[in-house]
């Protein structure tokens, strides 16, 4: 079965901790992506990656940077959280290449910042 | 501006009955995939069905088929006979020509009532 792991299902912070959001897959994929779910506004793109050291902001970077040092892992770090941080971070990879390419995801992280 | 449109932000059905899940969509790439994904309670995104541009008939996938109007801009999800394992969030992502990440909607809520 391919994977996309999220090492935590549930994880609650302080405000000002940083905090690191791990993802890996098992598919050998060259791209790998973070949204971040909130009702009503669907899933939005934080930063994507393409290839390993490569990194491309997406929709809403601010307040989140990302590590990428090896092709099967990418990283979401917030450097110093906040209570407007808390929300469903879900991580997906796909294969690099056409429209038709589909995006697999992890079961998602809920992360409550207090 | 909003690439993809969801308008219906919570839809009920009768168990066994047919339901349209609505999604229209703005690009002016002449090359792009349309997915559907269904999103459990559990949180898991799972992807349903594709709908490539040059497409010339709809896609079909078991009780799921999109109804695809190129000149509308629309690709709405079409679920057949529907059952209680249906109620879940329905997300609709396009991708763009190039390397380019699934850009989504913000989601329907659909509940299925015995």
């Amino acid at each position: 079965d391919v994977k996309v792991t999220q090492s935590s299902r549930y994880l609650v912070k302080r405000t000002g901790e940083k905090v690191f959001l791990e993802c890996v897959q098992d598919m050998d994929h060259e791209n790998m992506f973070w949204y971040r779910q909130d009702p009503g506004l669907g899933l939005r793109l934080i930063y994507f990656s393409y290839d390993v050291k490569m990194k491309e902001k997406g929709d809403i970077p601010e307040g989140y940077s990302v590590s990428r040092e090896k092709k099967e892992r990418f990283s979401l770090i917030l450097e110093s959280a906040s209570t407007n941080q808390t929300s469903m971070y879900l991580c997906a990879s796909s294969h690099r290449g056409q429209v038709n390419t589909e995006a697999f995801f992890g079961q998602g992280t809920r992360l409550t910042v207090v | 501006a909003q690439k993809i449109t969801q308008t219906q932000p919570g839809m009920f059905v009768q168990e066994k009955e047919a339901v349209t899940l609505d999604c229209t969509y703005d690009t002016s790439d002449p090359s792009y995939g349309l997915f559907w994904y269904k999103q459990p309670s559990s949180g898991e995104m799972i992807f349903l069905i594709y709908q490539g541009s040059y497409d010339q008939q709809n896609a079909t996938e078991g009780r799921y088929s999109l109804n695809f109007q190129k000149a509308r801009k629309s690709a709405n999800l079409v679920i057949s006979a529907s059952q209680l394992g249906d109620s879940a969030m329905y997300f609709c992502a396009m991708r763009e020509w190039g390397n380019t990440p699934l850009v989504f909607g913000k989601g329907t809520r659909l509940s299925v009532i015995a």
